[in-house]
């Protein structure tokens, strides 16, 4: 069935370092890809999608490019804060399927 | 706009009670979700309506759980009775179908 994987975490970071969280996916057909972001005590929300391979989701400064050849969407930004400090999760979901399947969750702590 | 939002934030009660989790959609979204996050098991996804319609259960664990939608606004989750193994935060999430998802702020259920 459909899967994803991301990297174990905690990744700690010290401020206006650069981040990576590599996240992998197994799925039929053609899903679209997201990263979502849960701050501590909140629900998560969207931080930023791909629906088709080699779009590139952005928001905050964050990025991901949707690579089908690698079967991948790797969440990166240039220069962390320490209020990016959260759990990301990984996900997909794919078209015309209403579940959204999320990965592990990987917490970043980013240190001033 | 309000967001999705659950009551309680927070439960605590003793082994064989019920509970009873309530959750608002934000106006205009027909699909609801309701999740459960531990650390052991990370995001499950417990059971997804419709249109008011509960599509996909499998998610519920035993059927100690039920879940309702009385109308097109407002779900339920219900335990009972309740057992230490289903301590864990408790979250519902609304959208358009095959939208992105929008959480709540989770419902921290602790059974003594």
């Amino acid at each position: 069935g459909d899967s994803v994987t991301q990297m174990e975490g905690p990744v700690t970071l010290s401020e206006e370092a650069f981040l990576t969280i590599n996240c992998t996916y197994t799925a039929t057909g053609y899903p679209s890809l997201f990263w979502y972001v849960q701050y501590p005590g909140e629900g998560l929300q969207l931080l930023l999608k791909a629906t088709k391979a080699d779009d590139k989701g952005s928001n905050k400064g964050f990025e991901a490019t949707y690579r089908k050849e690698t079967t991948s969407f790797h969440l990166e930004k240039g220069s962390v804060q320490v209020s990016d400090s959260a759990v990301y999760f990984c996900a997909l979901k794919n078209t015309g399927g209403f579940k959204t399947i999320f990965g592990a969750g990987t917490r970043l702590f980013v240190k001033a | 706009d309000a967001g999705v939002i659950q009551s309680p934030r927070h439960e605590v009660t003793e082994m064989g009670q019920e509970v009873t989790l309530r959750c608002k959609l934000i106006s205009g979204h027909n699909s609801l979700f309701w999740y459960r996050q531990t650390m052991m098991r990370g995001l499950e996804l417990l059971i997804y309506f419709n249109n008011n319609v509960p599509i996909d259960d499998s998610g519920m664990p035993e059927d100690r759980f039920s879940a309702k939608m009385p109308n097109a606004s407002f779900s339920t989750l219900k335990i009972q009775p309740s057992e230490p193994r289903d301590s864990a935060v408790y979250f519902c999430a609304s959208s358009l179908t095959g939208g992105e998802l929008f959480f709540g702020e989770g419902s921290r259920l602790t059974v003594l």
